[in-house]
C-alpha cells in the first residue's frame, strides 16, 4: 500500500457511541495531521503530531481525542458527539513539518444522528 | 480577522479553454500560498506552490500568479480537461504559522463538453 489511508471511509453513530477514526501512512513522514472539512466551511486543522508528539491543538472539544501510538498511525477517538460534528475528516502527513508538501487521506464522512 | 477568500463558489469553462481562479487574501505576512485540488470522494492533493518573494510559478499546465500589492492569487489552468473537475483551495502559510495553514472555502471548477 502507498500514500495515506484511512478507515472507515463512512461512518453512522449515535449521540451516545464511542467510536474511532484510523489514519495510516506509509510514506515515512513524522508529522500527521487531523483536518476537519464541513460542507461550505474552510478546512479546519484539528491535531498535529510531529514525531509522535502533539504539537498543535486548535481548540477542539475534548470529544475528539487524538492518539498517534507511532509515526505511521494516527487516531482519532469519537465520544458523545453532537450532530453539528458530522462532517469530513481528513488525515494527512508531511515530512518536517512541511505545509506544501502534505498528503490527505480519502476522508472518512461521518454522521452523527 | 485575518482570512483567505474566493472571488467565485462556482466556474464552469469549455473543455480545452483556459480556467483562472482567484484568490484573495489578507494577511501580508506570509511565506507561502498553495493551490490544492480536490476531487470528488477524495482528499485534497497538493497542485503547486509559490513562495511571497516571487510573482509567478509555471508547473505542467498550471500557473500561479502571485500580485502582493491587491494580495490576490491566481490559479491558471490551461487547456481545461474533464479531469480538471474538482473543488480548487487556496491556502496561506504565515510567517508565524507552526503547521497552521489557513485555507480559502475553496471554488468548484466544472468541465463542460
Amino acid at each position: 500500500e502507498t500514500g495515506v489511508t484511512q478507515t472507515p471511509r463512512h461512518l453512522v453513530m449515535g449521540m451516545t457511541n464511542k467510536k474511532s477514526l484510523k489514519c495510516e501512512q506509509h510514506l515515512g513522514h513524522n508529522a500527521m495531521y487531523w483536518y476537519k472539512q464541513s460542507a461550505k466551511k474552510p478546512l479546519e486543522l484539528m491535531f498535529v503530531y510531529s514525531l509522535e508528539e502533539r504539537v498543535e491543538n486548535n481548540s477542539v472539544p475534548s470529544r475528539f481525542s487524538p492518539e498517534c501510538p507511532n509515526s505511521s498511525h494516527l487516531f482519532l477517538h469519537l465520544h458523545t458527539l453532537q450532530p453539528e460534528d458530522s462532517a469530513l475528516y481528513l488525515c494527512a502527513s508531511s515530512q518536517d513539518g512541511s505545509l506544501t508538501e502534505a498528503f490527505f487521506g480519502q476522508g472518512t464522512r461521518l454522521t452523527v444522528v | 480577522g485575518e482570512n483567505v477568500g474566493l472571488h467565485l463558489p462556482t466556474l464552469s469553462v469549455q473543455e480545452g479553454d483556459n480556467s483562472i481562479i482567484n484568490c484573495a487574501y489578507s494577511n501580508s505576512a506570509s511565506d507561502y500560498f498553495i493551490w490544492y485540488k480536490q476531487e470528488s470522494g477524495k482528499g485534497p492533493q497538493f497542485i503547486i506552490d509559490i513562495r511571497s518573494n516571487m510573482d509567478k510559478r509555471q508547473g505542467q499546465r498550471v500557473t500561479v500568479l502571485l500580485n502582493k500589492t491587491v494580495k490576490h492569487l491566481s490559479l491558471q489552468i490551461a487547456a481545461t480537461q474533464p479531469g480538471d473537475s474538482a473543488v480548487y483551495f487556496c491556502a496561506e502559510a504565515p510567517q508565524d504559522s507552526n503547521y497552521q495553514l489557513i485555507w480559502g472555502a475553496g471554488t468548484k471548477l466544472i468541465i463542460k463538453p
